[in-house]
């Protein structure tokens, strides 16, 4: 078992349209959780970091953790083509090292 | 700009070269990574620096090398690749200490390919 799974997509949304990208993991021990972003020929850009359950906004952007679920969301409001990316979860409970999914592609449509 | 400089962005090699990639931190981060990254699957961690000395090894062939001479800079060092290994190589910095930790900055990856 992968200890984190991710849809890898692609998913395709209109404009405007409100997007959720999902993670689960099988690790309890996990307690950071972040999104990135990755556009295409770039590195991933560090989009939202939170520490173990809950709710955190930031603009556009909401991240959810559930522990209890294993479970973690990155929601999107008012979706924008410039939005269009890979969205890649990671996880860690020590800091050396990170566990990443393999990443959902996400492709908003004017 | 994300603090992370990789060089550079794009390397074609034979599988008999000799190669180095490189990477640059300008964020005053203590820790360092390297990572292998293939289509459709999840990045794949290869070494950990922490304060210039490696903390992790994820069971990397010999033929890659890292070196960290010191907080600053990562090198890994490319001999006698297989065409597996093409891939985007990327580079990470944090700030590992004790009650502060802090996520990864990713460098914009090197691009490269065995022929």
């Amino acid at each position: 078992q992968k200890e984190v799974e991710q849809d890898p997509g692609p998913l395709s949304v209109p404009e405007g349209a409100i997007v959720s990208l999902n993670c689960t993991y099988s690790n309890s021990a996990f307690q950071y959780f972040m999104w990135y972003r990755q556009y295409s020929r770039k590195g991933p850009e560090l989009l939202m970091y939170t520490y173990s359950s809950g709710n955190k906004e930031d603009g556009r952007f909401t991240a959810q953790v559930d522990k209890s679920s294993k479970y973690i969301s990155l929601f999107i409001r008012d979706s924008q083509p410039s939005d269009s990316a890979t969205y890649l979860c990671a996880m860690t409970y020590n800091f050396n090292k990170f566990y990443f999914g393999s990443g959902t592609k996400l492709n908003v449509k004017p | 700009e994300t603090g992370v400089t990789q060089t550079p962005r794009h390397l074609v090699m034979g599988m008999t070269n000799k190669k180095s990639l490189k990477c640059e931190q300008h964020l005053g981060h203590n820790a360092m990574y390297w990572y292998k990254q293939s289509a459709k699957k999840p990045l794949e961690l290869m070494f950990v620096y922490s304060l210039e000395e490696r903390v992790e090894n994820n069971s990397v062939p010999s033929r890659f090398s890292p070196e960290c001479p010191n907080s600053s800079h990562l090198f890994l060092h490319l001999h006698t690749l297989q065409p597996e290994d093409s891939a985007l190589y990327l580079c990470a910095s944090s700030q590992a200490v004790a009650g502060s930790n802090q996520p990864q900055h990713f460098g914009d990856g090197t691009r490269l390919s065995i022929l």
